[in-house]
């Protein structure tokens, strides 16, 4: 079973700011097989990214995904104040999904 | 549009079986995707439960595939979850999203794109 760790567990930065998430698998995954997610207080998770880099349908050109074999990241370009929430990495693989523990990006 | 919306107790004691149940608008079960449960307890991360296909073909977390069944009606549209013998530790928020698994027409994806709202579960006598 494929293991995710995010990093940093928490981020604390300004709007405007940049913002860049990290998602490490335990081993080597295709591409096509990490989303990512942004989850806010009481609220469902929604879907950002797919297949690593393809941004889900109604998500700004803010958000990116980037990465391959072990490394992926999330990148918020210019933070708004509606971005500051948990986000969250998951695979698939073996018919299960895994998520990441989740980053926290919260406003400095 | 395609909603997607968690219905069940709220309260479940310990050793008993927790039942919620997905009713699934504006979509057809019967054309496909994948439908799945997710939970999240208090505080916590995300974590998947199972998924079902429109055949019925199921797959599970292997930490929980001893205490869970997914099953699906597509005559309500609807699909389900029961855990067994719950503790505590089952106390969570219940989600149930749509499945995508496969080529979109461009290329590959796998992921869950719509979500219900969730519904808490407390685990307690």
């Amino acid at each position: 079973e494929i293991v995710l760790t995010q990093s940093p567990g928490t981020l604390s930065l300004s709007p405007g700011e940049r913002a860049t998430l990290s998602c490490r698998a335990s081993q080597s995954v295709g591409s096509r097989y990490l989303a990512w997610y942004q989850q806010k207080p009481g609220q469902a998770p929604r879907l950002l990214i797919s297949g690593a880099s393809s941004r889900a349908t109604g998500i700004p050109d803010r958000f990116s995904g980037t990465g391959s074999g072990t490394d992926f990241t999330l990148t918020i370009s210019r933070l708004e104040p509606g971005d500051f929430a948990v986000y969250y990495c998951q695979h698939y693989g073996n018919s299960l999904y895994t998520f990441g523990q989740g980053t926290k990006l919260e406003i400095k | 549009q395609v909603q997607l919306q968690e219905s069940g107790p709220g309260l479940v004691k310990p050793s008993e079986t927790l039942s919620l149940t997905c009713s699934v608008s504006g979509y057809s079960i019967d054309n496909g995707y994948y439908w799945s449960w997710i939970r999240q307890p208090p505080g916590k991360g995300l974590e998947w439960i199972g998924s079902i296909y429109h055949t019925g073909s199921t797959d599970y977390n292997p930490s929980l595939r001893s205490r869970v069944t997914i099953s699906v009606d597509t005559s309500k549209n609807q699909y389900s979850l029961k855990v067994t013998s719950v503790t505590a530790a089952d106390t969570a928020v219940y989600y149930c999203a749509r499945d995508w698994r496969g080529w979109d027409s461009v290329d590959y994806y796998y992921h869950m794109d719509v979500w219900g709202k969730g519904t808490t579960v407390t685990v307690s006598s």
